[in-house]
């Protein structure tokens, strides 16, 4: 069966520090891979998308990058952070045509 | 651009009680409509997928129905219990191919023994 891992499941991190999240599926091959947002008191945004390895695209305009070294890899970055980065942080993927499963989350909390 | 609005915000009912969350969408050109399922502090677990061409879709004591052209879809919670609290999350899918997901904001449910 396929699996999702994400981690770490909380950070603190001061202003201007830079993020990695990382995010990893077991079980499947070439997935769609997605990494959403949930900031307090809102809903869910997806900030990024990718279908393959090396292949991301960004759906907003923020301080946040993506990149997919490894076919079930995804990794979240920023060089510098901003307050209004903090968030719950969700990876996600999907078969092709098919629903999506979430991970556990991360929660970032810049400080 | 598509909107996604889930109602009620928040429902408290009793124990086995039959219930239902309303999801309503503005572009009725969607892909697909799923319903997640998220505990306080924790990821969304997928609860039902229907596909565009699809009416409802069954699961245990949970029933999705979708109503494209209408623009909305119901989940429908029989005899709930004290473990069904949760969020519940209404996700539009407008792509072939992706899960684009657009989410409703959700409705907290609490479920009282």
């Amino acid at each position: 069966s396929q699996t999702i891992h994400q981690w770490p499941a909380t950070l603190v991190q001061p202003v201007g520090s830079p993020l990695s999240l990382e995010c990893t599926v077991e079980g499947t091959s070439n997935p769609n891979l997605y990494w959403y947002r949930q900031a307090a008191g809102r809903g869910l945004q997806l900030l990024f998308y990718s279908v393959g390895i090396g292949q991301i695209s960004s759906e907003v305009p923020q301080n946040l990058s993506a990149s997919r070294p490894q076919d079930r890899q995804f990794i979240l970055s920023s060089k510098k952070l901003l307050l209004s980065d903090s968030g719950f942080y969700l990876c996600a993927w999907s078969p092709r045509q098919a629903e999506a499963f979430f991970g556990q989350g991360t929660r970032l909390t810049v400080v | 651009k598509q909107e996604v609005t889930q109602i009620p915000a928040a429902l408290s009912v009793p124990e086995g009680e039959n219930l239902v969350l309303n999801c309503s969408f503005t572009d009725s050109a969607i892909y697909n409509l799923q319903w997640f399922r998220q505990d306080p502090g924790k990821g969304l677990t997928s609860l039902l997928l229907i596909q565009s061409s699809q009416r409802e879709q069954t699961s245990g004591r949970l029933n999705a129905s979708l109503d494209k052209s209408s623009g909305r879809s119901t989940l429908y919670i029989a005899a709930s219990q004290p473990g069904d609290s949760a969020t519940y999350l209404c996700a539009v899918n407008p792509h072939t191919g992706f899960q684009k997901l657009v989410f409703g904001t959700g409705t907290r449910l609490l479920v009282s023994p």
